[in-house]
């Protein structure tokens, strides 16, 4: 059970709009800056998204995050078949003083 | 060009131990809080141990606390993590990253994490 909650799959068609959030709490979320995570099938973790909403040079601006209270949300707009992939939030925890993930969402490009 | 070049991984008995090094290049090693993230087969990737960028400060996951240590030598640009008392539901890929990607106003600018180190716990 992950403290961070996120939906365990999302799917959209070519050139749609899908948004995949992210739930946690006033101890990490609440308080904290949110990060957004990719994984392509059988490769390593990406950086997409840091503080919230920030983009890493590289990362299409396709992709953007937000955040209110105590839950975020990653859009991908445009989607593309080469975005399937697993997608993680991740929030530094007070309560825990540790960082914690959400158990992951598998994009699937219909 | 930021770099993360994990290692150290391998097939160890239950009980046994393994050291893992993470080689950082391509920014100030020593500004970044760095942290080790694992994904075990077929599961999502869960937070293991940080430590602050002066080494002054670490932090454990609870699954893991007492048997791994996190260390760094900032003179060589590399992070550690000693893993003692192994055990089965240790085994996973172990990835090393600056999660935080920012040091005060100072962010760093890339987007791929190293390849990480297999660890594998067995019999």
């Amino acid at each position: 059970q992950s403290v961070l909650t996120q939906p365990p799959s999302a799917s959209g068609t070519p050139g749609q709009r899908v948004t995949i959030s992210c739930f946690g709490s006033t101890s990490n979320i609440g308080s904290a800056n949110v990060y957004w995570y990719q994984q392509l099938p059988g490769t390593a973790p990406k950086f997409l998204i840091y503080r919230n909403n920030q983009r890493p040079s590289g990362v299409p601006d396709r992709f953007s995050g937000s955040k209110s209270g105590t839950s975020a949300s990653l859009a991908i707009s445009g989607l593309r078949s080469e975005d399937e992939a697993d997608y993680y939030c991740a929030s530094w925890d007070d309560g825990l003083s540790g960082w914690v993930f959400g158990g992951g969402t598998k994009l699937t490009v219909l | 060009e930021v770099q993360l070049l994990e290692s150290g991984g391998g097939l160890v008995q239950p009980g046994g131990s393994l050291r893992l090094s993470c080689a950082a290049s391509g920014f100030t090693f020593s500004n970044y809080a760095m942290n080790w993230v694992r994904q075990a087969p077929g599961k999502g990737l869960e937070w293991v141990s940080a430590i602050t960028g002066s080494g002054g400060h670490t932090y454990y996951a609870i699954s893991v606390r007492g048997r791994f240590t996190i260390s760094r030598d900032n003179s060589k640009n590399t992070l550690y993590l000693q893993i003692n008392s192994l055990r089965a539901e240790d085994t996973a890929v172990y990835y090393c990253a600056p999660l935080g990607y920012c040091a005060g106003d100072t962010c760093l600018d890339f987007h791929s994490w190293g390849q990480g180190t297999l660890v594998t716990v067995s019999s």
